[in-house]
């Protein structure tokens, strides 16, 4: 039983180039959350999912876009890069909403 | 949105001393949960509270759900050296009280705890 696992662990982007983080858990669970952790900020949701097929906005979800096709996976999308998204990445999920299990986490830094 | 307000920001402390912080919100919330974050991981709960005056404790932490369902506090007993790192509170809004259902936590800034041998 791995929990959560993310998908890269480190990347450096360029302005403007697009990428895809994964997020995967074999909990069974029905919902997923992808948060964003600066200095100073806490962590800030950014989309979160309450089932399969389910995607919706979070505090801060401009410049991202997310899907779930699986149950299992989040994918959370960078469709143009921006330094501004320089940050660290947490995935998380839950079988009630309230107590989120994280993943690792991916260290994203754009240039 | 929702503001949680966590206290101290930073705590420089003895190995063995007692450790107290604690999380402030603007509204009701139903759930309290504290995390703790160590270098370059993700947050691993905790603690989790459910109804108001609650007291729950995990091995040397103990934490307790406000009376006024607006608070909650977090204390380590006897610290060590592998106490350190970074503790969060977390909440959700009472959805009888204007709150989402979907399961969204507010989180708080957060704590940095250092612990000298």
């Amino acid at each position: 039983n791995a929990g959560v696992t993310q998908t890269p662990k480190f990347r450096v982007l360029k302005t403007g180039q697009s990428m895809t983080l994964l997020c995967a858990q074999d909990m069974n669970h029905e919902y997923m959350y992808w948060y964003r952790q600066d200095p100073g900020m806490g962590l800030r949701l950014i989309h979160y999912s309450v089932g399969e097929g389910t995607t919706a906005k979070g505090e801060v979800p401009d410049g991202y876009n997310v899907s779930r096709l699986k149950k299992q996976n989040f994918l959370l999308g960078l469709e143009s890069a921006a330094p501004s998204q320089t940050s660290v990445y947490f995935c998380a999920s839950s079988t009630t909403g309230f107590k989120q299990y994280f993943g690792p986490g991916t260290r994203l830094t754009v240039t | 949105g929702q503001q949680l307000n966590q206290s101290p920001q930073s705590m420089f402390i003895q190995e063995g001393e007692d450790v107290s912080m604690n999380c402030t919100s603007s509204s009701i919330f139903n759930t309290w949960l504290w995390y703790k974050q160590d270098p370059g991981e993700g947050p691993v709960l905790l603690i989790a509270l459910y109804k108001a005056g609650e007291l729950t404790s995990n091995g040397r932490l103990t934490a307790q759900f406000g009376i006024t369902r607006k608070d909650s506090f977090l204390n380590i007993s006897a610290s060590i050296p592998s106490d350190v790192g970074i503790y969060f509170c977390a909440g959700h809004p009472d959805p009888n009280a204007g709150g989402t259902s979907y399961g969204k936590l507010t989180f708080g800034q957060g704590t940095i705890l250092t612990v000298h041998p």
